[in-house]
């Protein structure tokens, strides 16, 4: 069975950089079939796609225009992992962000969520 | 949202309900669907991908299909715990990622 462990702050600084990372037990996040993706949800915003790292012989990252000048979405091999860092954040990065896994076409794996709030 | 679905829904207990979700050529004319479950304060839960198909665990009461650009969640012997948020997703090639609809409370009376 598939898990998702999500580790990081709960509060940033405007103008700072918001770092999570997501631990992954029961598969690989050099799996040759699963992506893996950052989601955001926030009452204004609803649910917001931002990113996924994937590995096919090589890596690939895919982001979301809203914050591709912004967003970095890294694989830790070592460790099994991935991150997401969000630089430059505003209040309106607050939101609880959510890592998964893409697979059976879909998104079929859900990490607990962190509730980032973005406040001085 | 990129999605759209009626914010709202309900239905009585056994009764079926269906859950709307329209889009466009590029994600679900192009694209498969799937739904989410999201209880309060929890993460959504696979309910139906690929239009139609169920992952193990979720029960037979819920089915999905799909039409054109738009896709329906139906949940057939509504139980009261089935009140909670449903939302629709699709892969968007024009935009290059995941889109969600805004999702739908359904409420069972």
């Amino acid at each position: 069975q598939v898990q998702l462990q999500q580790s990081g702050p709960g509060l940033v600084k405007p103008s700072q950089t918001l770092s999570l990372t997501c631990a992954i037990s029961g598969d690989s996040v050099s799996s040759n079939s699963a992506t893996w993706n950052w989601i955001r949800q926030s009452p204004s915003r609803g649910l917001e796609w931002l990113g996924r790292t994937y590995y096919r012989s090589k890596w690939y990252n895919d982001y979301a225009v809203s914050v591709k000048s912004r967003i970095t979405i890294n694989p830790d091999t070592s460790k099994n992992q991935f991150s997401l860092q969000l630089n430059s954040v505003t209040p309106e990065d607050t939101a609880v962000y959510y890592c998964t896994r893409g697979a059976l076409g879909s998104i079929d794996v859900w990490g607990q969520g962190t509730l980032v709030t973005v406040s001085s | 949202s990129v999605l759209t679905q009626p914010p709202s829904a309900s239905g009585t207990p056994g009764q079926r309900v269906t859950i709307s979700c329209s889009g466009s050529g590029s994600n679900i004319g192009t694209n498969t669907v799937h739904w989410f479950q999201q209880l309060p304060g929890t993460a959504p839960k696979l309910l139906i991908y690929s239009n139609n198909q169920r992952p193990s665990g979720v029960p037979d009461r819920f089915s999905g299909s799909k039409s054109g650009t738009s896709a329906s969640l139906a949940i057939s012997g509504l139980q009261s715990e089935d009140e909670t948020d449903y939302f629709c997703a699709a892969w968007d090639d024009s935009l290059k990622g995941w889109v969600f609809g805004g999702g739908t409370k359904l409420t069972v009376l």
